[in-house]
């Protein structure tokens, strides 16, 4: 089946770099997203991967290699407001996979 | 304000009575799409639409239909609610082909 893998919980300190990683499973993805959600609140778009290689859009990063399988976010000068649910997501065609979250957890 | 604009926000039912959700956009964007987020499970897609009159199943569609008459709404219809379809539901929309969804803010459901 179709499935992206993410690591449930990550924890880190302000200041620091933090890397999400997400593998998938499925061939055939058109691309890879990166979501960001805050308890109870609607998931918003931080970035987009069409192309392998990495796209970097202020303090966010992301990376793709789709002949490995794998992308990844990088969170650069964490802050404590970055405290939040990543969600990685897969589309193909109309159909869009997400992974089951990565909790991070930023600490003073 | 370019925005997706669901409702309701939270609603209570019960067991058997047909509801609907609304979800309409305003950037003529051409594809919408639902998703249920339970815990543990992450955001599970229910049904997609590409364009006008264009509707298919994602992940989880029993239960559910929809409808994409107009292309800026795209409502939820469960037709006979039952306690599993307690969730909180999410409506998005996308430019055609591209990798950034525009979320709704969100259904908070209770069947009871």
């Amino acid at each position: 089946g179709q499935s992206l893998e993410q690591p449930s919980e990550v924890t880190a300190v302000e200041g620091a770099i933090v890397q999400i990683n997400c593998t998938y499973q499925t061939s055939g993805f058109y691309g890879l997203s990166w979501y960001q959600q805050h308890d109870g609140g609607a998931p918003t778009f931080l970035s987009y991967n069409a192309l392998d290689g990495l796209e970097e859009t202020g303090r966010f990063s992301s990376f793709l290699s789709r002949s490995d399988s794998y992308g990844y976010l990088l969170l650069q000068e964490l802050q404590m407001k970055d405290s939040a649910s990543y969600f990685c997501a897969g589309r193909k065609g109309g159909k869009l996979i997400f992974g089951q979250g990565t909790e991070l957890s930023v600490k003073p | 304000e370019a925005q997706v604009t669901q409702n309701p926000r939270y609603l209570i039912t019960v067991t058997g009575k047909k509801l609907t959700v609304t979800c309409s956009q305003n950037m003529n964007h051409e594809y919408m799409s639902w998703y249920r987020q339970d815990p543990g499970l992450g955001l599970r897609q229910i049904y997609y639409s590409m364009n006008v009159e264009v509707t298919d199943k994602g992940d989880v569609p029993e239960g559910y239909k929809v409808s994409r008459k107009e292309k800026r709404n795209f409502p939820l219809i469960l037709e006979s609610p039952s306690p599993n379809q307690t969730s909180l539901y999410f409506c998005a929309s996308s430019p055609k082909n591209t990798g950034e969804l525009f979320f709704g803010e969100g259904s908070r459901l209770t069947v009871l």
